[in-house]
């Protein structure tokens, strides 16, 4: 089975700064996409970034980025010039592209605190 | 457009009591998916339709739960029985329909079982 593991269940950032929070995830696939997504207080999902496992070149989407190292089965998301909008619960997710019925597989979180 | 969108926001039942929660998902897509997140964890799989059939209901918890989409659109999760280990927010999400799209979920449905 695949499991998805954030070993900060919180962090802390000062506005303008950098914070980059953890996963870890465990799969024998080789076929996979991997995921943030943001949840506020609102509890609506909202996806951050996306990673296809095949591509080598990190995703990027504006003041966002991850550091992809599959070898390891690592993917850290990486928040450059913190805002105050930031701060919600952050999930990792994965998903097999293969068999996998389509189906994401998500991490415990990340509560991110931005600070003035 | 519209995202999805989940009603109730938030339900109350009594343990034992029949509840249905509903998911609107964005029009056209034909993949839609329920999701469950008890309190402090991530969402976790229920079911998954393509169109009216499910094609995956590997992670409904027993028989009490149950969910249909007759028309390919609008999907009910029903819960029988209700168990105040079934309280938890109840999330939808819909997707175009092939693999590799990207799921975007509703605001969810907060059950609580008393």
């Amino acid at each position: 089975a695949q499991t998805v593991t954030q070993s900060q269940p919180e962090m802390s950032v000062q506005e303008a700064e950098t914070v980059t929070l953890s996963c870890t995830y465990d799969t024998s696939e080789s076929d996979y996409y991997l995921f943030w997504y943001k949840q506020p207080p609102s509890r609506q999902m909202i996806l951050v970034i996306r990673q296809e496992a095949y591509k080598q070149q990190n995703a990027t989407e504006n003041r966002f980025s991850v550091n992809f190292q599959k070898a390891a089965k690592s993917f850290s998301l990486k928040i450059s010039d913190s805002q105050l909008g930031d701060a919600a619960m952050y999930f990792c997710a994965y998903q097999v592209l293969t068999g996998g019925g389509n189906k994401l597989t998500f991490g415990t979180g990340t509560q991110l605190k931005v600070e003035l | 457009g519209a995202g999805v969108s989940q009603t109730p926001s938030n339900k109350v039942t009594e343990k034992g009591k029949y509840v249905e929660l509903r998911c609107d998902p964005i029009s056209g897509h034909t993949a839609l998916y329920w999701y469950r997140q008890s309190l402090g964890q991530g969402p976790e799989f229920l079911i998954y339709f393509q169109g009216t059939g499910a094609a995956d209901d590997s992670g409904l918890p027993n028989d009490r739960f149950f969910a249909v989409r007759p028309e390919g659109s609008v999907s009910t999760l029903k819960i029988q029985r209700t168990e105040r280990g079934d309280s938890a927010v109840y999330l939808c999400a819909s997707s175009p329909g092939l693999t590799t799209d990207t799921q975007y979920f509703g605001p969810g449905t907060r059950l609580t079982v008393l």
